[in-house]
Parts: C-alpha cells; sequence; structure tokens
C-alpha cells in the first residue's frame, strides 16, 4: 500500500548483524501491528504497538512506535538463518476501531550463515 | 495459533464457477476478516464480520460475499469466479482483550 510504506524492500545481512525495519505513514497509526511470513507460509504475529513512544521486545526482536505514531521500526539483534522472511507491518490508519487495517508491501529479510 | 483453520487449503477451479472458503474459529472471537494477498498488491481487506450476521465491506469487496450464521464460522464465496480472483485467500480473528489480529494458514486458489 503507498499508505504505509516499509524500507527496505528487500535486506540481506550476514548471520549475527543488527538489522532495522522501517514503516512509514503519512497518516496517524492508531495500531501498528508487525508479522513474519515465511514464503508460501501464514502470518505470525509478532507484535502491536499503540502508544506514541511504546517499545515491545519479543526475544531478539524490538518494534518501536515514535511519538508521533506516524513510523515504526523493527530492530533484530543478532539475526540468524531462523529470522528469514518477510516482515510485514499493517496498521489501522482510518480510526481506531482495529478493523481497516492497512499493510506495507513488506521486507523480504535474508540472513547469510 | 489462536484456534484459526481454513478450508479448503488448496483449490482450482474454472472461471464462471462459485466457489466458497470456510474459516473456523475456536475460541469465541467477535470479529473476524477475509484477506486476499498478491504480488505487487500485498495484503488487503475483502470483507469483515463483527458479530453473527454483522458484516462490512473492506477495501476490495467486489465479487465477494460473506456470511456468518454462526460464531464459529466465517464463509467467503464468489459467485461467479475470474481469473483475477486467483490469490491467496487469509482469514484472520482480532482478540478482543489487546486487539491482536491472528491470521489463519491461508488458502491457495487459482481460477483457471
Amino acid at each position: 500500500s503507498q499508505e504505509l510504506e516499509q524500507s527496505p524492500q528487500s535486506l540481506i545481512v550476514q548471520e549475527g548483524k543488527n538489522l532495522t525495519i522501517n514503516c512509514t505513514s503519512s497518516k496517524t497509526l492508531y495500531g501498528l501491528y508487525w508479522y513474519k511470513q515465511k514464503y508460501g507460509e501464514g502470518l505470525i504475529f509478532l507484535m502491536m504497538l499503540q502508544k506514541g513512544g511504546e517499545e515491545k521486545s519479543h526475544e531478539k526482536i524490538t518494534a518501536k512506535l515514535d511519538e508521533k505514531k506516524q513510523q515504526s521500526s523493527l530492530h533484530i539483534t543478532a539475526s540468524q538463518p531462523s529470522h528469514a522472511g518477510i516482515y510485514l507491518c499493517g496498521a489501522d490508519i482510518v480510526n481506531n476501531a482495529g478493523n481497516m487495517l492497512t499493510f506495507g508491501g513488506g521486507t523480504r529479510l535474508m540472513v547469510k550463515p | 495459533d489462536a484456534g484459526i483453520t481454513q478450508s479448503p487449503r488448496h483449490k482450482v477451479t474454472e472461471t464462471g464457477t462459485p466457489v466458497t472458503l470456510r474459516c473456523h474459529q475456536t475460541e469465541n472471537h467477535r470479529y473476524m476478516y477475509w484477506y486476499r494477498q498478491d504480488p505487487g498488491h500485498g495484503l488487503r481487506l475483502i470483507h469483515y464480520s463483527y458479530g453473527v450476521k454483522d458484516t462490512d465491506k473492506g477495501e476490495v469487496s467486489d465479487g465477494y460475499s460473506v456470511s456468518r450464521s454462526k460464531t464459529e464460522d466465517f464463509l467467503l464465496t464468489l459467485e461467479s469466479a475470474t481469473s483475477s480472483q486467483t490469490s491467496v485467500y487469509f482469514c484472520a480473528i482480532r482478540e478482543r482483550r489487546y486487539n491482536e489480529q491472528f491470521f489463519g494458514p491461508g488458502t491457495r486458489l487459482t481460477v483457471l
């Protein structure tokens, strides 16, 4: 979706390196969701952020929602081959009802052993 | 996995035939969603439901209808399938307490 831009579109990193994926909106993000998708499979929920400045972590993955609630970043520390896949951000940019989610185009991550 | 199943998981059909996809959940969630995922377009919302017999349109609802006669099942129907409806279809539920959305495993539909 052009309303929700992810960058970079693809990323190749060496195992052990850190990386950051960004999700930027021209509208206020009422709720921001991060998912991981393995090629040809379903979406795995990673985390959800709602409050400006909020930060959540799960294992080696940290996501933040900036104060103005128009950008989120996903940071992976010490990447592993198991982190490879497509990372998708989804956001409620219509209202705060949580029903009309818009998704970014995804970031393809490859981790070289 | 939030107790979501989709059936069938794969289907090949011909243009003009009706197709129904089923989403089943076991945890009594009120909100359910149907998305399609296509290269170059990403994930787009087709329809959603906020209760039994309560549904609303999403971004790409043309050519699709839905029904929800009981809490656990949300059906997506293509009345007359077209090749442009070849896609991967995902069902999702919204967990009420934290507003988190969880997705089903997907159905790959090919319309020849």
